[in-house]
């Protein structure tokens, strides 16, 4: 997928689970980016990471938590803190220039 | 932080009509202004970018032109086609480094009818 994979396509999570959404990119980026997208609304940044080791809240980290420690990977873990989970997660990464490049996104439902 | 407005929500044109999206942004320090279409379920696609050291850009029927003293940029559509319809973003960001971060506009659903 244009060199940056998520998986799962579709994730279905019950109350009080942690789930770990994945983000893997063979572009060499330094910067990774964590979106969270609701039904007819905009992208909402909730973590992000310029350099393996390190990462700073977005907008909306409240209820995740994400991990850096290989350049290529940046999972995101939905835990049960987050009250309102359902949404669609898309991942980005950015190179030191200009552009991002967007993964296919992860659909996750609470059951 | 930045903070990027986006105006119409919803914009419903004719086939062959021209449409215009507008967008605002808060911080000075952004030079980085891309617009995505996003179809249903699927991820952000760039249709088109500007940075700021340069007012207007091109790309057959799409432009998109940025003032910088207002904070203003817009995306322009002409000859308007059905498979036009989507939902059009703008973004503001910090380009040029490892340090930006895009900040996304809530959206405009673009409906273009045959």
């Amino acid at each position: 997928d244009g060199g940056i994979t998520q998986s799962p396509k579709y994730l279905f999570r019950k109350e009080g689970q942690n789930v770990t959404l994945s983000c893997e990119q063979n572009l060499n980026h330094d910067a990774m980016y964590w979106y969270r997208q609701d039904p007819g609304q905009g992208l909402r940044l909730i973590y992000y990471s310029q350099i393996v080791n390190d990462f700073q809240k977005g907008d909306i980290a409240e209820g995740y938590s994400v991990s850096r420690e290989k350049k290529e990977s940046f999972p995101l873990t939905v835990t049960s803190a987050q009250k309102n989970p359902t949404a669609f997660y898309l991942c980005a990464s950015k190179p030191g220039g200009y552009g991002y490049t967007f993964g296919s996104g992860t659909r996750l439902t609470v059951v | 932080g930045e903070n990027v407005e986006q105006h119409p929500s919803t914009l419903s044109v004719q086939e062959g009509d021209s449409a215009v999206i507008k967008c605002t942004y808060s911080d000075s320090a952004s030079n980085y202004f891309p617009w995505y279409k996003q179809e249903l379920g699927k991820r952000p696609q760039l249709i088109i970018d500007i940075r700021s050291n340069v007012g207007e850009k091109k790309d057959q029927r799409i432009a998109v032109t940025l003032n910088k003293t207002a904070k203003h940029f817009s995306l322009h559509i002409t000859e308007t086609q059905p498979e036009d319809s989507a939902v059009y973003f703008c973004a503001a960001s910090l380009g040029g480094t490892s340090y930006g971060k895009l900040t996304f506009g809530q959206g405009t659903i673009l409906t273009v009818h045959p």
